[in-house]
């Protein structure tokens, strides 16, 4: 069984600012782990992905994320946020069985950038 | 090369009329899935089929059908729409390598 906690449903940054996204995952077999972006209106969008290669993972538009097996986390990171950004983060969990997997998505955090 | 593309974008229904989405992808995936996203509810997976003749049941398969012919399409069919079924449906596609690509979306509305 695997799960995803993100805490947060919502966080607001100013412009420039640091942005920390935070997913907790549960899972019973090695993970996948994804971070996806979805803008409105719009379908959902691959930002960065942890399959047992680096822990630190770096993705589109600045943003990285790294994978801590002895916290359970993979928390999403920009040192400076841009107006743009503002979007809703969802992360995401399959088993690591080196075949498509179902994926298991956390409830969503959406990001506002104020000025 | 448009990716995956989905059919209608939006569609409103009156309870117990049935209706067919339609996704379809040229990436020449095997996988391919259905999810629908609920206002705090992330998004979860309906039914999935990873080859063409094949489908499986996800997390909230009631109330749905798939099918999946040819291996660039895949359906999904409501065959008495409920207002529970109002939402937002995502279809994806993946190759062996775990990452999804995702459709725009079709907000349906069950009134």
């Amino acid at each position: 069984a695997q799960s995803v906690t993100q805490l947060g449903s919502h966080v607001s940054v100013s412009e420039g600012a640091l942005v920390l996204l935070r997913c907790n995952y549960s899972s019973s077999v090695p993970p996948y782990l994804f971070w996806y972006v979805q803008y409105p209106n719009q379908g959902l969008q691959l930002l960065l992905k942890y399959t047992s290669a680096a822990t630190l993972v770096k993705g589109i538009n600045g943003f990285e994320a790294e994978f801590k097996k002895s916290e359970t986390s993979f928390h999403l990171t920009k040192p400076s946020a841009h107006m743009s950004d503002a979007a809703e983060y969802f992360c995401a969990v399959s088993p690591n069985t080196g075949t498509a997997s179902k994926l298991t998505f956390g409830t969503g955090t959406r990001l506002q950038v104020t000025l | 090369n448009a990716g995956v593309t989905q059919t209608p974008k939006f569609r409103v229904l009156k309870t117990g009329q049935s209706m067919t989405l339609l996704c379809a992808q040229d990436m020449n995936h095997e996988y391919m899935y259905w999810y629908r996203q609920d206002p705090g509810m992330g998004l979860r997976l309906i039914h999935y089929s990873v080859g063409e003749g094949t489908t499986a049941k996800g997390e909230v398969p009631d109330g749905y059908n798939v099918s999946r012919l040819k291996k660039q399409n895949f359906l999904l069919g409501l065959e008495s729409a409920a207002p529970s079924q109002t939402s937002v449906y995502f279809c994806a596609s993946s190759s062996h390598t775990d990452t999804q690509y995702f459709g725009p979306g079709t907000r349906l509305t069950v009134l």
